[in-house]
């Protein structure tokens, strides 16, 4: 099945610690995207990537670090920078940017990270 | 900065009822999306509008790009009660631009 994962779905971490949460893609899409979602609230942007090797800062991107080494996984690091990092987290993917109207973004099943 | 918003916060209805939500922005935009979310799922994609007047239908869904490009709108009809989650619109400009903005969101419950 083609699709994208996102593993663990739940995951809970001491403070001060750095965590790495998994997005891996099989849908062949150039562009992926890492969202932060709390309680209430519309899905905010935190890093992008429109191609390996390459990736831009969203709108809330401090305390969060991304690598694209490979086409099919973005892996998003929380790290202990992150001063408010419990929320719940979601990896989407498209196409291509710029490529109307591929510019829907599929997501994947999120990962609800507590931070105690 | 561009405003976008959702309307209404939440709804409760009855199994049956049709259900009419709707987001309006601040800015013009080419592209607006709708998406569904489960609770504890990742939102997953309804319906795509490109053009201004558009209107398409997917099942018990309907959508509208309105006229002016500043607004959209989301019904369903004969609710069911898997129809429960979290509805978001969302926009993109288009071009080279990436960025989706999301509403807030429309909390629908539906009581059997």
């Amino acid at each position: 099945d083609g699709g994208i994962t996102q593993s663990p779905k739940y995951l809970f971490r001491k403070e001060g610690q750095n965590v790495t949460l998994s997005c891996e893609q099989n849908l062949n899409h150039d562009a992926m995207y890492w969202y932060r979602q709390d309680p209430g609230q519309g899905l905010r942007l935190i890093y992008y990537s429109q191609i390996v090797n390459d990736f831009q800062k969203g709108d809330i991107a401090e305390g969060y670090s991304v690598s694209r080494e490979k086409k099919e996984s973005f892996p998003l690091t929380v790290t202990s920078a992150q001063k408010n990092p419990t929320a719940f987290y979601l990896c989407a993917s498209s196409i291509g940017l710029a490529v109307p109207p591929g510019n829907e973004q599929f997501f994947g099943p999120g990962t609800r990270l507590t931070v105690l | 900065g561009q405003q976008l918003n959702q309307s209404p916060q939440s709804m409760f209805i009855q199994e049956g009822e049709d259900v009419s939500m709707n987001c309006t922005s601040s800015s013009i935009f080419n592209t607006w999306l709708w998406y569904k979310q489960d609770p504890g799922e990742g939102p997953v994609l309804l319906i795509a509008l490109y053009k201004a007047g558009e209107l398409t239908s997917n099942g018990r869904l309907t959508a509208q790009f309105g006229i002016t490009r500043k607004d959209s709108f989301l019904n369903i009809s004969a609710s069911i009660p898997s129809d429960v989650g979290i509805y978001f619109c969302a926009l993109n400009s288009g071009g080279s631009n990436y960025k989706l903005t999301f509403g807030k969101g429309t909390l629908l419950t539906v009581n059997p």
